[in-house]
């Protein structure tokens, strides 16, 4: 069956740096959402992608879609504090299998 | 728009027990899911709904049962709850027409079986 890989499993980040975390399905996804669950809360919906190649910005995040359509990125600039928190990529739309995530703590 | 809610927030129960989870939306969508998330570990679809009277299994089913007799609600029933069901329990919901990728999640139920 299909399954959704993430890495890095943490990422730790100092203030004002940049990091990516990747997502990576055994099949080929129609499409793929990315959401943040902070510390103890729901996870919220970020955005979906659902062209081959497709990126899309929000502020100091950039997704982007693979052209095989079977892996994902998150890249964010300048990492803040705001920023703490649990990253997963899903896919697809309707039956959602969920990466394992990436945790990212940001120090100071 | 109170959105999606959730009852109750914690439970303990010990094996055997049954419980029903509650959840409601007021945003009139039609796709409704539960997920479960264990520690460390990505949510897992439950069941799934897209419609009152229409549900379907997803990953893990087993040891659950659903209903949706109305578009607002969609509880999810522990029948003899186990240990392994020990979890935190998401519910969410989106809508099927017009802008239909954003999917909104409840607040969670943390359970505990003993």
């Amino acid at each position: 069956g299909q399954q959704v890989m993430q890495i890095p499993q943490y990422q730790h980040v100092q203030e004002g740096e940049d990091f990516t975390t990747y997502c990576n399905s055994s099949t080929t996804l129609s499409n793929i959402q990315w959401y943040k669950q902070r510390p103890g809360g729901h996870p919220v919906f970020l955005i979906q992608l659902v062209k081959s190649g497709e990126v899309k910005k929000q502020k100091r995040l950039t997704f982007q879609f693979g052209e095989a359509k079977k892996n994902s990125s998150l890249h964010i600039t300048a990492t803040q504090t705001t920023d703490v928190g649990t990253y997963f990529c899903a896919g697809p739309w309707g039956k959602l299998q969920f990466g394992a995530g990436t945790q990212v703590v940001v120090t100071p | 728009n109170a959105g999606v809610t959730q009852t109750p927030k914690f439970q303990v129960l010990k094996t055997g027990q049954s419980m029903t989870l509650q959840c409601a939306q007021d945003m009139n969508h039609e796709y409704m899911s539960w997920y479960r998330q264990d520690p460390g570990m990505g949510l897992r679809l439950i069941h799934y709904s897209v419609g009152a009277g229409i549900t379907d299994q997803g990953e893990v089913p087993n040891g659950y049962n659903v209903s949706r007799s109305t578009t607002e609600d969609f509880p999810l029933r522990l029948l003899s709850a186990a240990p392994s069901q020990t979890s935190v329990y998401f519910c969410a919901s989106s809508s099927l027409f017009g802008r239909t990728d954003t999917q909104y999640f409840g607040p969670g139920t943390r359970l505990t079986v003993l």
